[in-house]
């Protein structure tokens, strides 16, 4: 089944414990993302990567790191957390890089709690 | 800067009830625009976009969107919404030659049996 997991699904955890959420998916799609989604503010893009090797910020990157070493995986790092980075983390992919139409496929979502 | 807009927040209606969700962006040249349906405790889902041709874009489960150009605007329609269309909706854009997307804050959709 072609699909976009994450892993944890849910994380509770304290200030400055490094922690990783990880993305991966089997559709060998280039594009991948990360997104927080806060009430009332929908869902900010944090990182994006258009292929291995290649990333850049979106439009909240303060506080996050992330890595594209395999075309599958795209993990979110966080060196060290606070809680203002409590938060619903979604990952999406999609075929090729944003253009013509190209859409997004999301992940379950990640419920990050940092106390 | 580039934004999208939703002036809808919180959407109460009644089963079959039309329903026309708001949603403007500020993107110059050609803009990529995509309407996302997330059900409760579900991830998102794409509902329509459109990114060229027919301005009338429908999408799933009767759902369509109009884009229109000189209003910077591409809303969201159902001629009669049920009660599984209870859930939040984003609009969401972005141009070409930009690898950033941009989302729209969300417009929660409250069907009333």
């Amino acid at each position: 089944e072609a699909q976009v997991t994450q892993n944890p699904r849910y994380l509770i955890t304290v200030t400055g414990k490094k922690l990783t959420v990880t993305c991966s998916q089997n559709m060998n799609h280039e594009y991948m993302s990360w997104y927080r989604q806060d009430p009332g503010l929908g869902l900010r893009q944090i990182y994006y990567s258009m292929n291995v090797e290649v990333t850049d910020k979106g439009d909240v990157p303060e506080g996050y790191k992330v890595s594209r070493k395999e075309k599958r995986n795209f993990p979110l790092i966080l060196e060290s957390p606070s809680p203002n980075q409590t938060s619903l983390y979604f990952c999406a992919s999609s075929l090729y890089k944003l253009a013509g139409g190209t859409e997004q496929y999301f992940g379950p979502g990640t419920r990050l709690t940092v106390t | 800067a580039q934004s999208v807009s939703q002036h809808n927040h919180h959407v109460i209606l009644s089963e079959a009830a039309s329903l026309e969700l708001g949603c403007n962006y500020s993107y110059g040249g050609t803009v990529n625009l995509f309407w996302y349906v997330q059900y409760p405790g579900q991830h998102l889902q794409l509902l329509l976009k459109y990114f060229s041709g027919d301005p009338l874009v429908k999408g799933i489960k009767g759902f369509e969107a109009e884009f229109i150009k000189s209003k910077f605007s591409f809303n969201l329609r159902k001629p009669s919404v049920q009660w599984s269309d209870t859930a939040e909706y984003f609009c969401a854009a972005y141009s070409g030659g930009y690898q950033k997307v941009t989302f729209g804050t969300g417009t929660k959709l409250q069907v009333i049996p």
